[in-house]
C-alpha cells in the first residue's frame, strides 16, 4: 500500500541535542511538506520541498533543517538553536505544489518533547 | 484578516443531527478547498475536495462552494459521535501550497 511513514512516532530530547525526524513515501508524490503543530492549535509550515535537491523555508524555519536528497524522503533535523521543540511534528506530501492546488497526504506525526 | 478563517468551536450537535462546518479565504485566485478530519492526537485525513461551485455528496459528507462569497462549507448528516473531531479547512494559494485555517471542534453528544 502506498503511504507515508514518519518515525520515530514519540522523540525525547536533552536540552541542546539535535535530533532528526525521519519521513518517508512512497506515493511518487514530487512536493514534501513538514508542519508544526501544538497542543490546540492549527499547523505551521516549517519547510517545503518540490522536487529533489530543492526546499525552501516556510513560516517558521528558524531553528530546522532539512534535505531532499531523494525523492521519497525528505528528513527534519530540529537543531539546538530551536528553544521550544516540544510539539507534534507532521510531514506531508503532494503529487506537486505548483498550479492547481492539490490535497495532501500525511503522515501519522511525531511527538517530540525535551527533557 | 487571516487567509483562511473558521470558527474553532466547539460546535455541539446531538447525536443524529445536521453539523454545520464553515470556513472563509481571502484570496480571490482559489481553485481548490479541502476538508481534513484531525482526531485527537492523530494526522489530519482528507475527506471531501471540491473544485466548482456548488455542492458535492460523499456518504454523511456534503461540501458546498460558494466562490463568489469566497465561502467553503462542510455539512455533517446524522451525525455520530465517532465525527467528533477537529475539521480542517484547506485552500489553495497563488504559490500553489494548501493555506490551513485553524480548525474547528465538533462534538457530538449522544
Amino acid at each position: 500500500d502506498g503511504g507515508i511513514t514518519q518515525s520515530p512516532k514519540y522523540l525525547f530530547r536533552k536540552e541542546g541535542q539535535n535530533v532528526t525526524l525521519s519521513c518517508e513515501q512512497n506515493l511518487n508524490h514530487d512536493a514534501m511538506y513538514w508542519y508544526r503543530q501544538d497542543p490546540g492549535q492549527g499547523l505551521r509550515l516549517i519547510y517545503y520541498s518540490q522536487i529533489v535537491n530543492d526546499f525552501q523555508k516556510g513560516d517558521i524555519a528558524e531553528g530546522y533543517s532539512v534535505s531532499r536528497e531523494k525523492k521519497e524522503s525528505f528528513p527534519l533535523t530540529v537543531t539546538s538553536a530551536q528553544k521550544n521543540p516540544t510539539a507534534f511534528y507532521l510531514c506531508a506530501s503532494s503529487i506537486s505544489s505548483r498550479g492547481r492546488g492539490y490535497g495532501y497526504t500525511f503522515g501519522s506525526g511525531t511527538r517530540l518533547t525535551v527533557v | 484578516q487571516k487567509e483562511v478563517e473558521q470558527n474553532s468551536g466547539p460546535l455541539s450537535v446531538p447525536e443524529g443531527a445536521i453539523a454545520s462546518l464553515n470556513c472563509t479565504y481571502s484570496d480571490r485566485g482559489s481553485q481548490s478547498f479541502f476538508w481534513y478530519r484531525q482526531y485527537s492526537g492523530k494526522s489530519p485525513e482528507l475527506i471531501m475536495s471540491i473544485y466548482s461551485n456548488g455542492d458535492k455528496e460523499d456518504g454523511r459528507f456534503t461540501a458546498q462552494l460558494n466562490k463568489a462569497s469566497q465561502y467553503v462549507s462542510l455539512l455533517i448528516r446524522d451525525s455520530q459521535p465517532s465525527d467528533s473531531a477537529t475539521y480542517l479547512c484547506a485552500v489553495n494559494s497563488n504559490t500553489g501550497k494548501l493555506i490551513f485555517g485553524q480548525g474547528t471542534t465538533l462534538q457530538v453528544k449522544p
